[in-house]
């Protein structure tokens, strides 16, 4: 079936280090690949989206490329900040129904 | 513009009492999503609606879970003679179309049963 498998949290950085966040996925057929983001006391919002393999989704300075051979979509930023601080989920999405299968999160703490 | 809210944010219910939860998604959005996150994992899916049509229901855990959305707008999602393993927190999402990944999120309610 399909699933998401994210590495475990939390994973502490300090400010403008270098991020990657690891997503592997298993699916039938081609799904599209999302990464939301969910900062403390917020609900979750989606944060970039890539919907066909080597398609590279990208905001806020975050980035994650959909890597077929790998069954991969890593999110990676150059230097984070302190207000990067939140969970990340990795979700992928069947087109059946278009539900999202997710990850468990992982979270992320940056320190000044 | 206001987004996706729901109702109540907190609830504790004795084991076996019934409970209702309420979405009110973007006004306008047609399709409608609850999802259950447990304590440290991801949402799963629970049910689907398109307009006031479950076309999804495959994630209900049992059949004491139950969601309608009457008038393709506000939806209640209800749990009958609730127990422990349904603490979680329940989110809503909402989508301005049908057939669409672009889902909104409410801030859930979490449900303590005791």
């Amino acid at each position: 079936g399909n699933s998401v498998t994210q590495m475990e949290g939390p994973v502490t950085l300090s400010e403008e280090a270098f991020l990657t966040i690891n997503c592997t996925y298993t699916a039938t057929g081609y799904p599209s690949l999302f990464w939301y983001v969910q900062y403390p006391g917020e609900g979750l919002q989606l944060l970039l989206k890539a919907t066909k393999a080597d398609d590279k989704g990208s905001n806020k300075g975050f980035e994650a490329t959909y890597r077929k051979e790998t069954t991969s979509f890593h999110l990676e930023k150059g230097s984070v900040q302190v207000s990067d601080s939140a969970v990340y989920f990795c979700a992928l999405g069947r087109d059946s129904n278009y539900q999202l299968i997710w990850g468990a999160g992982t979270k992320l703490i940056i320190k000044p | 513009g206001a987004g996706v809210s729901q109702s109540p944010r907190y609830k504790v219910a004795k084991r076996g009492q019934d409970v209702a939860l309420r979405c009110d998604p973007i006004s306008g959005h047609v399709s409608l999503f609850w999802y259950q996150q447990a304590l440290g994992q991801g949402p799963e899916f629970l049910t689907y609606f398109q307009n006031e049509a479950q076309l999804d229901k495959s994630g209900l855990p049992s059949d004491r879970f139950f969601a309608e959305r009457p008038e393709g707008s506000v939806s209640t999602l209800k749990i009958q003679r609730t127990q422990q393993e349904d603490s979680a927190v329940y989110l809503c999402a909402s989508s301005p179309f049908g057939g669409t990944y672009e889902q909104y999120f409410g801030p859930g309610t979490r449900l303590t049963v005791t």
